[in-house]
């Protein structure tokens, strides 16, 4: 079955560290994976797509398939970058998301 | 970009009463909508996909009956929480996807339904 594991709740980085929240899953087709960010009081928008191969934001996400992982990178995070992060996986036919997590980044 | 409006944005009832959502999308079309549940710090929950001029397609677990998916035109589809109660009380999001495929998802902002 398809799922998608982001095993961390909430990160806490101060300014100017490595970020990296992870993201693994499951699928038996040809994954297409996205990660999506919800800012405080703002609705789910798009971050990036792992097809695009681009960085938003400072952040890039490679798709590893032997690892069946998407892991969200950036390497110095601003205070702006304070949000929820969904990965999420197209299975077909509907977006399958994580159970998110929560980026504080601190000064 | 394309836009979503969902309507309304927060919601309180008694349990008992029935609840509708609308989901738009502005100044696009589509034919298939999705419709999300959010719990307090989890994820969030594909409820159904609902498919303009057809039936909704629901997960499975998400009662057919209680959520009342109409998609009744290209720019419009509604969720109605029938007999609300309590355990209702959830965060409801809806989203279209952009036009032109890559599967990129527009989302609404969310409707916050409390039932008394």
């Amino acid at each position: 079955a398809q799922r998608v594991t982001q095993p961390e709740k909430l990160l806490s980085v101060f300014k100017g560290a490595p970020v990296e929240l992870k993201c693994n899953y499951s699928y038996s087709g040809s994954p297409e994976l996205f990660w999506y960010v919800q800012y405080s009081r703002q609705r789910l928008q798009l971050l990036l797509r792992h097809i695009s191969r681009e960085s938003i934001k400072g952040f890039t996400a490679d798709l590893n398939k032997g690892e069946t992982s998407f892991h969200l990178k950036k390497p110095f995070a601003q205070e702006e970058d304070s949000a929820m992060y969904y990965c999420a996986l197209w299975c077909g036919t509907a977006l399958i998301f994580g159970k998110g997590t929560t980026l504080s980044v601190s000064s | 970009g394309a836009v979503v409006s969902q309507h309304p944005s927060r919601v309180i009832c008694k349990s008992g009463t029935s609840v509708k959502i609308e989901c738009r999308s502005l100044d696009f079309q589509a034919t298939t909508m999705f419709w999300y549940r959010q719990f307090p710090k989890k994820s969030l929950m594909l409820m159904a996909t609902s498919n303009e001029g057809s039936k909704a397609t629901y997960e499975q677990g998400v009662e057919k009956d209680k959520f009342l998916i109409n998609h009744a035109s290209l720019t419009l589809s509604t969720l109605t929480v029938t007999s609300a109660h309590p355990e209702d009380s959830s965060f409801y999001i809806c989203s279209a996807p952009k036009p032109g495929g890559k599967n990129i998802q527009y989302f609404g902002a969310g409707t916050r339904l409390s039932v008394l």
